[in-house]
Order: structure tokens, then C-alpha cells, then sequence
């Protein structure tokens, strides 16, 4: 099964709402990322925060880290239509620096903002 | 413009049909790694490199092969393509393998195997 896993799968909100989404993993981790997915395109990085970090702001988004949990938010605020995407987050879970920058992705939420 | 480039963007091709899909990065990354997203899977990674010359499985290698003999360039080989394959592929890199920074993605390319 994978480490990282979104909560809600698909998430529906009209513009200027916030959207919230939670990630919650298995294993104990170096850092958590958040990456977005427009249609059709790569994948965009967002924020990272590291495992001895509880909350990380970047402009309207603002992220989570409970690692007693093992769960993290990532919250828009004042949603746009521009916001309309996938949201995955994924987790540095690696051991041995052989195993590089190996991350584990979650299988996304879908977040659609109604204009 | 920093970017990972691949190519080509779509492909549909036949079964045993031996194809190469392209990845370059123009920021002097020395990681750079291969995926594959499937639908209700997320992203799964197939092989990774951590400099030239240096390659690994990642969690799913099984019928694709690597190889990095220049820092900018990492092509992922299907051999002997099957329709399992199907997919849709991106190429990342990283400056390093430190799992510090965050990965640069490519737009990437979807493979229809029939």
C-alpha cells in the first residue's frame, strides 16, 4: 500500500472558500512534500516541510505536520478557479543515502474550485 | 528556463516494439528518477539515478532499463514494450539525492501500448 495517503479523494468548492486536504503515512519520515497536478501536466512543487517542523506557511498555503499522527494538512485559503488541480503530497522516508531523493507519493485529491 | 524537457509527449506504439523516451534537465541536477502514474495508484518510481553512471531500482523497474552517461540526459528503455505498460510517464530530477530539496518534473508522456 502506498506511505502517503489523501483525504478526501475529490473536493468541490466555490471560489474564495478554502480547501483543506489530509495526508496520513505509515512510516517515520525525513520530510513531507506537497506537489500540485494541473491536468494533463507535471507535477509542480509546493512546500516542504521537514520532520521537526510542525507548521510552514507559503502565501495562501498553509501546511501541517503531526508526526505523532502521522498526518499532515495542506490548506488553501481564499481558493481561485487557478487553484482547480490535483494535490498529492509525498514523504522522504529513505534510510541510506543510496536510496537517493527517494519520495512515495500518495494517490492525490482532486480539487476542483468553482468559479 | 529551468526545466526538465521529455520526449516525445504521446506515443502509441505495438507490443515488442522497442521505444526510448527521453529526459533532459538544464539545471546541473545530479538526481534524477523515472515514474509512472496510473490511475488510483499515484506515482510509483521505476528507476532512479544519483549521477552519471550511477543507477537503481526504484519499486517498480520491472521490463524498463536506464541509463545515465551525461549528467543532463536520463532515458528510460522498454525493451519489449507490453500493454502493462500503459501509462503516463514523468521524469524528475533533484540537485542532489539528499531528499532535502524538492523534485522538478517534466510534463510528461503518455504511452499507449496495444
Amino acid at each position: 500500500s502506498q506511505q502517503g495517503e489523501e483525504d478526501p479523494q475529490a473536493l468541490s468548492i466555490q471560489e474564495g472558500e478554502n480547501a483543506t486536504m489530509n495526508c496520513s503515512y505509515k512510516t517515520s519520515i525525513n520530510n513531507l512534500q506537497w506537489y500540485r497536478q494541473n491536468s494533463g501536466r507535471g507535477l509542480v512543487h509546493l512546500i516542504l516541510i521537514r520532520s521537526n517542523e510542525r507548521e510552514k506557511h507559503s502565501g495562501r498555503l498553509r501546511v501541517t505536520l503531526d508526526t505523532s499522527k502521522k498526518s499532515s494538512s495542506l490548506l488553501i485559503t481564499a481558493s481561485r478557479a487557478a487553484d482547480t488541480a490535483s494535490y498529492f503530497c509525498a514523504t522522504d522516508a529513505s534510510r541510506i543515502k543510496a536510496a537517493g531523493n527517494k519520495l512515495t507519493f500518495g494517490g492525490g485529491t482532486r480539487v476542483l474550485v468553482k468559479p | 528556463e529551468a526545466q526538465v524537457t521529455q520526449n516525445p509527449r504521446y506515443l502509441i506504439t505495438v507490443t515488442g516494439k522497442k521505444l526510448t523516451v527521453t529526459c533532459s534537465q538544464n539545471m546541473n541536477h545530479e538526481y534524477m528518477s523515472w515514474y509512472r502514474q496510473d490511475p488510483g495508484l499515484g506515482l510509483r518510481q521505476i528507476y532512479y539515478s544519483m549521477n552519471v553512471e550511477v543507477t537503481d531500482k526504484g519499486d517498480v523497474p520491472e521490463g524498463y532499463k536506464v541509463s545515465r552517461k551525461e549528467k543532463r540526459n536520463f532515458p528510460l528503455i522498454l525493451e519489449s514494450p507490453s500493454p502493462n505498460q500503459t501509462s503516463l510517464y514523468f521524469c524528475a530530477s533533484s540537485l542532489s539525492g539528499t531528499g532535502k530539496e524538492p523534485q522538478h518534473f517534466g510534463d510528461g508522456t503518455r504511452l499507449s501500448i496495444l
